[in-house]
């Protein structure tokens, strides 16, 4: 089984500041997905961005950026000019065709915005 | 719109008594998957399902059980032998291999709790 590893279970961040949480993984496999998903307190699972892994250039999605190093496998997510509507759980993922149809998460990163 | 319906909400069990979680997609992924969640831990699988009529065992399916009778379907049962039954339950879905980078959408979640 691949293993994923997010190193910090609590994070916080100023309202308007910038935080990076860290993911890596542990693969084999030179070509697979890597994804970052948030959990409000609503428990509802949400799609931030994702990531190809043949793909040289980092995802971004608004606010939202990914530093992949695939070298390091590593996928941290950078969060900028962060707002109180960020607080949640995330959680990153990885699949691959190697896994066929499952998806690996990592034990997640509880963010705590404050105002 | 398309999505991943889950009911009910919330679901009481009393000791000995079965209980069935349902899930249905109309998102016409192959691919379907239960995760269970504890409180500020991440997702572990349970069950999941590539194809009608068959399925897998995930990490922790002891005292679960699922069908797979339509594509759009797979119902989670907690069976009595699940001794500490009390969680979050997420079901999801995916496409297959032909398109692994697509990411897993989810429902809203079941929260069961024991009487």
């Amino acid at each position: 089984a691949q293993t994923v590893t997010q190193s910090q279970p609590e994070m916080s961040v100023q309202e308007a500041e910038t935080v990076t949480l860290s993911c890596t993984y542990d693969t084999s496999e030179s070509d697979y997905y890597l994804f970052w998903y948030k959990q409000p307190p609503s428990r509802q699972m949400i799609l931030v961005i994702r990531q190809e892994a043949y793909k040289q250039q980092n995802a971004t999605e608004n606010r939202f950026s990914v530093n992949f190093q695939k070298a390091a496998k590593s996928f941290s997510l950078k969060i900028s000019d962060s707002q109180l509507g960020d607080a949640a759980m995330y959680f990153c993922a990885y699949r691959s065709e190697g896994t066929g149809n499952q998806f690996y998460f990592g034990t997640g990163t509880s963010l705590t915005v404050i105002p | 719109d398309g999505g991943i319906t889950q009911s009910p909400k919330y679901l009481f069990r009393k000791e000995g008594q079965n209980v069935t979680l349902s899930c249905e997609q109309n998102l016409n992924h192959d691919a379907m998957y239960w995760y269970r969640q504890d409180p500020g831990q991440g997702l572990r699988l349970i069950y999941y399902s590539q194809i009608v009529n068959d399925f897998q065992k995930g990490d922790i399916a002891e005292g679960y059980s699922v069908s797979r009778e339509k594509k759009e379907s797979f119902p989670l049962t907690v069976t009595s032998a699940q001794k500490n039954p009390t969680a979050f339950y997420l079901c999801a879905s995916s496409y297959l291999r032909d398109r692994v980078n697509q990411p897993q959408h989810f429902g809203d979640g079941t929260r069961l709790s024991i009487l």
